[in-house]
């Protein structure tokens, strides 16, 4: 267990609003990270951060921002939403080489 | 060209078989190998680094040749329990590029 918590777990959200998923870590890691996965494509990589205020993009970075305030919490925001971006989204953590996930969250864009 | 490439399956395999899975890599300069495992509707799990030498844990093997830039995994005696997706992941440096395959889909068969 790698100590991190997602929230929220669903949400259902309409097309053009404004939405904000939250990752929570315990164990105090630097780097952080957001990645969205679907059907036909691997995890791929949104956002993610090496420390309180440092973030970087990933492959899919468009339509997202991330903030991180504290070590322990790394923020994805959808600025309006599509419905593109309807996903599965997992936050991680690096220990290590390896990354260790969060349970993810089921967003829906309808 | 995708970074890495799977066969997702579906293999579907009876208990107590040995099944094996491939997974192929673009970048030469990979430096790190893992096979995660994804339950259906859950976040990925490491199962195993992949070393250089090749490395085993209990009923599961990995191989790397680097020179075909090949990743192989084997799990001999099949359980009920091992169905699940196996994800390959490469990394280039460090865990803050890691690239992941779309993943091969495993059932295991009383």
């Amino acid at each position: 267990d790698a100590g991190i918590t997602q929230s929220p777990r669903h949400k259902v959200t309409e097309t053009g609003t404004p939405v904000t998923l939250r990752c929570h870590q315990t164990e105090n890691h630097r780097y952080m990270y957001w990645y969205r996965q679907d059907p036909g494509h691997g995890l791929r990589l949104i956002h993610y951060s090496y420390g309180v205020k440092d973030t970087d993009k990933g492959e899919v970075s468009d339509g997202y921002s991330v903030s991180r305030s504290k070590t322990e919490d790394f923020l994805l925001t959808l600025e309006s939403a599509t419905s593109s971006q309807t996903s599965v989204y997992f936050c991680a953590i690096s220990a290590g080489e390896a990354q260790y996930f969060g349970p993810g969250t089921r967003l829906t864009v309808t | 060209r995708k970074e890495v490439e799977q066969d997702p399956g579906p293999f579907n395999v009876p208990e107590g078989a040995t099944v094996a899975f491939n997974c192929t890599y673009s970048n030469s300069a990979s430096q790190s190998f893992f096979w995660y495992r994804q339950d259906c509707r859950k976040e990925p799990k490491l199962l195993m680094s992949v070393y250089s030498s090749g490395n085993e844990d209990g009923r599961f093997t990995a191989q790397l040749n680097r020179a075909s830039q090949y990743i192989s995994l084997l799990i001999r005696d099949s359980k009920l329990s091992d169905s699940a997706t196996y994800l390959c992941v490469v990394g280039q440096t460090g865990a803050n590029n890691l690239f992941f395959g779309t993943g091969t889909r495993l059932t295991v068969i009383p």
